[in-house]
This record gives C-alpha cells, sequence and structure tokens, in this order.
C-alpha cells in the first residue's frame, strides 16, 4: 500500500541519548515535513525539505536535526532528547505548494 | 503573526448537524483545508477551498469567505464515527501551512 511509514512507532528514551526517527515514501512527492504534536498546541513544524538535498527549518527546529539524501526518505534526528521533546511526531509528505499532505502513522516519544 | 481560531470542543447528537467555524490571518493566502483526525491517528485530508464559496463532499461541506478570513466545517446526518478532531490550516503565500490547534467533536447518541 502507497503512503508513508515512520518507524518506530513508539519510543521510551532516556534524556541525553540520541535518537533518530525515519520516515520514507513511496509517492515520489518531493515535499516532506516533520511536525510535533501536543495537547493543545496542534501541528507545529519542526523541518520540512522541498526537495531532495535541501532542507529548512519550521517553527521549532532547535533541538532537531534532518536530512534528504533521496526523494523517498526523511530522517528526523534528536542529538540529545531532552524532556521538552516528549511529543508525539509525524512524518508528513506533499507535491510541492500543495496543502494536501499524506501523513504517517505517528511516533509517539518519551523522553525521561 | 499569522493565526488560526477554532473552538477547543464541541459536543452534537448523532443524527444532527454541526457547523465548525475557523478564522484565519495569515500573510498571503493560498488555500483554506480542514483535516479530520481520530484519537491516536495521524490527520487526514478532508477539503480545500480557494474560491469564495461552498464545497460539498457527501455528509462533509466546506465554506470560505476570503474577505472576512473565515471557514467552517458543516457535517449533517451525523454518525459516531465522526468524532475526531477537525483541524483547519491555512497555506500562507510561503505555500507552508499555518495550523489550528484543532476541534474536538464529541458525538453523544
Amino acid at each position: 500500500i502507497a503512503g508513508i511509514t515512520q518507524a518506530p512507532t513508539s519510543q521510551i528514551l532516556a534524556a541525553g541519548r540520541r535518537m533518530t526517527l525515519r520516515c520514507t515514501q513511496d509517492m515520489r512527492h518531493n515535499a516532506m515535513y516533520w511536525y510535533r504534536q501536543d495537547l493543545g498546541l496542534g501541528l507545529r513544524l519542526i523541518h520540512y525539505s522541498n526537495t531532495a538535498g535541501t532542507t529548512g527549518k519550521g517553527e521549532v527546529p532547535d533541538g532537531y536535526s534532518v536530512s534528504r539524501a533521496n526523494t523517498d526518505d526523511f530522517p528526523l534526528t534528536l542529538a540529545s532528547a531532552v524532556p521538552s521533546q516528549t511529543s508525539v511526531y509525524f512524518c508528513a509528505s506533499s507535491e510541492v505548494g500543495t496543502g494536501e499532505l499524506f501523513f504517517g502513522e505517528g511516533s509517539r516519544l518519551t523522553v525521561l | 503573526g499569522q493565526n488560526i481560531d477554532q473552538p477547543t470542543e464541541m459536543t452534537a447528537t448523532e443524527g444532527a448537524i454541526v457547523q465548525i467555524n475557523c478564522t484565519y490571518q495569515t500573510s498571503g493566502f493560498n488555500g483554506l483545508f480542514w483535516y479530520q483526525q481520530h484519537a491516536g491517528e495521524a490527520p487526514t485530508f478532508l477539503s480545500y477551498n480557494v474560491l469564495d464559496g461552498l464545497e460539498e463532499k457527501g455528509r462533509f461541506s466546506s465554506f470560505l469567505s476570503r474577505s472576512k478570513g473565515y471557514s467552517y466545517l458543516l457535517l449533517k446526518e451525523l454518525q459516531m464515527k465522526d468524532s475526531a478532531s477537525y483541524l483547519c490550516a491555512a497555506l500562507d503565500s510561503n505555500y507552508q501551512l499555518i495550523w489550528g490547534a484543532g476541534t474536538k467533536l464529541i458525538i453523544k447518541p
């Protein structure tokens, strides 16, 4: 089934540890996004990429990094996790310039 | 600044009609989007408006007034499965989505 795959679906992590959330899409969309979703705050954009080889900062980029080596993959790395990064993380993709996003199932991350 | 406002929570009765309002302020405007998100799941696209007026899609309709910075999502013949959060989002001049915090819709029998 075409779509977006995220891994892991859930993770508990000690503060200070490094963590990479994986995201792969098979729809050949040029644009990909990482959001975090916290209760009462809605979706907040962390980083985005409009094409392979380029990335941009969103609303809340601090403490996170991304790479876009090819069209399909867009991993999100937490270099040194902190408790405030406890959240549900969604990866999404779209055609560039549209607002119709396709989301992965989410990764629930708990930092202790 | 850019802002999307929508009610935090609404309650409606099965079989009834409910209207979820959304107001937006963005730098530039390239469309208004509604997404549905069931608890514990990912958001899924519902509708898109870029011109003034009503777009109908089955039991769901979405309305846009660009001059008022206003949209609503209308859900008819409510079913229990419509219990979800409904997210309003506007596409700004940089083609980035600005998201509202979502409206949690509770359907009662």
